[in-house]
């Protein structure tokens, strides 16, 4: 009984060519987060909604965008994939923006560039 | 700026034996952590939390010890199996602005558990 899905849970992108990588929850949480975790190292936050506040962190490149089409839909959208974005990518969400809420992660979506 | 850290990068252990996996923090005004499991291809497992009004809270086999004077998290495992072996992330929760908090994850710690 997931309640944080990803999908796919493997993609394949070319070099170059944007790839759109999706997340869904059950749960009806408030805030959706998208981390990047590459091999042997912390998941590195990218970005996270509160309801529909879009919050950037600020080390995260211009390459990477995200859309929030409604409470249970979160995309990650990376327009220009290079070689170094291949990782694994991990959607999670909780409750509240604050405070002490655990977030739920997904199974991940590994991404290859070739 | 502000990071969570952990001491040791491995951690092996003889199946039966405790584990102790052990975090440094910097953000002082951290109020709550979470310790996480990650088992290889799958997505960070929620272990135990703590809030930073408590210095220990105990699950099933697991203790999470809370030093707020010198900013250290530990996850002890009481008698390690074999499913134990994981990486274990500790996690901070801490306000990022705006109304916002950001959960923020140390290097983490590979256990291997030894038959």
């Amino acid at each position: 009984d997931a309640m944080v899905i990803q999908n796919p849970r493997y993609q394949v992108t070319q070099f170059g060519k944007p790839v759109t990588l999706s997340c869904s929850q059950t749960l009806n949480h408030n805030v959706m987060y998208w981390y990047q975790q590459k091999s042997s190292q912390a998941p590195k936050l990218l970005f996270h909604y509160y309801d529909k506040d879009f919050n950037n962190e600020a080390d995260t490149p211009d390459n990477f965008q995200s859309r929030r089409p409604n409470t249970s839909f979160c995309f990650l959208d990376i327009r220009s994939p290079g070689l170094g974005d291949a990782a694994m990518y991990l959607c999670a969400t909780s409750k509240i923006a604050g405070g002490n809420t655990e977030a739920f992660f997904g199974q991940g979506t590994r991404l290859t560039v070739v | 700026g502000e990071s969570v850290g952990l001491h040791l990068p491995t951690l092996s252990v003889q199946e039966g034996d405790n584990s102790i996996i052990n975090c440094a923090y910097s953000n002082s005004a951290s109020d709550y952590f979470i310790w996480y499991k990650q088992e290889s291809g799958k997505g960070p497992q929620f272990i135990i939390d703590i809030r930073s009004n408590m210095d220990k809270r105990q699950g099933q086999r697991v203790t999470v010890l809370l030093n707020k004077t010198v900013k250290h998290l530990s996850l002890q495992i009481a008698a390690t199996q074999p499913g134990d072996s994981a990486v274990y992330f500790c996690a901070e929760n801490s306000y990022s602005g705006a109304g916002s908090y950001q959960l923020t994850f140390g290097k983490g710690t590979k256990l291997s558990v030894i038959p």
